[in-house]
């Protein structure tokens, strides 16, 4: 079965600095997607950065990049000059293809002015 | 592009009443989904429809969850009766296809159950 586990309820960061969001996830498929989403109180989800399997380049987009080890199953996420818009629920994803997306539990992230 | 609509965006209702929420996906997007996400949770998937065919629907309550997909455009999601630990946010999210990587989200709707 497939599951995704993030293993920080909660993290803080100061404006301007650096964080990492943990994720784990287990598989046995060899050909799959991870994502993370975030999601502010207006509830809608937002695709922040994806990660396709079989690219061993890390991805990134802007401020946002991951930390993608396959053998080890892990997948984090890294912000970098964290903002204050950048406050909000973070879930990691996995999904293989043709099939839905398993989510995790979310990591609340706030940011310190 | 217009992105996922759905609606209600809040609903409060007395438990055993019924309910029904209205996704309309981006235009053109073959593959629909409705996640439930219970406060402090994940999503979870309730059901995904590929056009007007159910692809999953293994995780949907059927003694009270129904959904359909008429026309392989909007989609409605219904609960009757409702029990308390239907309070959640009810997710609509769609993609081009199965085989395509992200799916985009609605605002969802908060169902509160009392």
């Amino acid at each position: 079965a497939q599951t995704v586990t993030q293993s920080q309820p909660e993290m803080s960061v100061q404006e301007a600095e650096t964080v990492t969001l943990s994720c784990t996830y287990d598989t046995s498929e060899s050909d799959y997607y991870l994502f993370w989403y975030k999601q502010p109180p207006s509830r809608q989800m937002i695709l922040v950065i994806r990660q396709e399997a079989y690219k061993q380049q890390n991805a990134t987009e802007n401020r946002f990049s991951v930390n993608f080890q396959k053998a080890a199953k892990s997948f984090s996420l890294k912000i970098s000059d964290s903002q204050l818009g950048d406050a909000a629920m973070y879930f990691c994803a996995y999904r293989f293809t043709g099939n839905q997306f398993y989510f995790g539990t979310g990591t609340s992230l706030t940011v310190i002015p | 592009e217009a992105g996922v609509a759905q609606s209600p965006r809040y609903k409060i209702i007395e438990k055993r009443q019924s309910v029904a929420f209205w996704c309309n996906p981006i235009s053109g997007h073959a593959t629909l989904y409705w996640y439930q996400q219970i406060l402090g949770q994940g999503p979870k998937l309730l059901i995904q429809f590929q056009n007007n065919g159910v692809v999953d629907d293994s995780q949907l309550p059927k003694d009270r969850f129904s959904a359909e997909r008429l026309k392989g455009v909007d989609s409605t999601l219904k609960i009757q009766p409702a029990k308390l630990e239907d309070s959640a946010v009810y997710l609509c999210a769609s993609s081009l296809g199965s085989g395509f990587r992200e799916a985009f989200f609605g605002q969802g709707t908060r169902l509160t159950v009392v």
